[in-house]
């Protein structure tokens, strides 16, 4: 199997705090692991890719100051959300890619939904 | 910009049926393809997945076809089960993209009616 799972599933907190969520995968290890966030009614839209021992990529637009990723171990990697704000809340998803096998999937994690007050 | 689109944001069907959800995509050098399903407040769960030197797969009540002449993908669903209520979405892997990045698509809506 390949299973990733997110911690925590849920967070609310002030404007002005940072939030960290964790990406792991339990199975596998992953060089490579994606940041998605989602709003309602829409699709995934990628934030970055995080590599294990390395620099996260960031797509056009996404602020690497705000939104800071650590990939420290081949299981893990982290995403804070730093001096949040309302506009950042939304449901934010991770993925690792599973190059095990003949294909290069993505597996995701169950998300997290993050609301700053 | 190339997209991986979709061209039914809803698709209703009554139990039993069959379902088809397609997927057009416009990058030639798409090698992958997958289908997710995301359940309301949970994250996409991988269903099946195709390689572009293919032009079939089954899975567990699940086929999907893979047109590369007109770019086109899709999804069918034997035997609609309430459980396959979700938004279905197409993600392509790009043989160019070294890191894996898969481009989604818009996503449809399958309700699944008694």
């Amino acid at each position: 199997g390949a299973v990733v799972s997110q911690h925590p599933s849920w967070v609310i907190c002030k404007s002005g705090t940072s939030v960290k969520i964790e990406c792991r995968s339990l199975d596998f290890q992953a060089t490579t692991m994606f940041w998605y966030r989602q709003f309602p009614k829409q699709s995934l839209m990628l934030m970055a890719t995080s590599n294990e021992g390395s620099k996260a990529t960031y797509e056009q637009g996404v602020e690497k100051d705000k939104f800071l990723i650590n990939h420290a171990s081949l299981t893990l990697s982290t995403l804070t959300v730093t001096s949040a704000h309302p506009e950042d809340s939304s449901f934010y998803i991770c993925s690792a890619r599973d190059e095990r096998g003949p294909t290069d999937t993505q597996y995701f994690g169950p998300g997290t939904r993050l609301t700053v007050l | 910009g190339e997209s991986v689109g979709l061209h039914l944001p809803t698709l209703s069907v009554q139990e039993g049926d069959n379902s088809i959800i397609n997927c057009a995509y416009s990058n030639s050098a798409s090698d992958y393809f997958i289908w997710y399903k995301q359940e309301s407040g949970k994250g996409p769960q991988f269903i099946i997945d195709i390689r572009s030197n293919m032009d079939k797969r089954q899975g567990q009540r699940v086929t999907v076809l893979l047109n590369k002449t007109v770019k086109h993908l899709s999804l069918q669903i034997a035997a609609t089960q309430p459980g396959d209520s979700a938004v279905y979405f197409c993600a392509e892997k790009r043989r160019t993209d070294s890191w894996g990045k898969l481009q989604f698509g818009a996503g449809t809506q399958v309700v699944v009616t008694p």
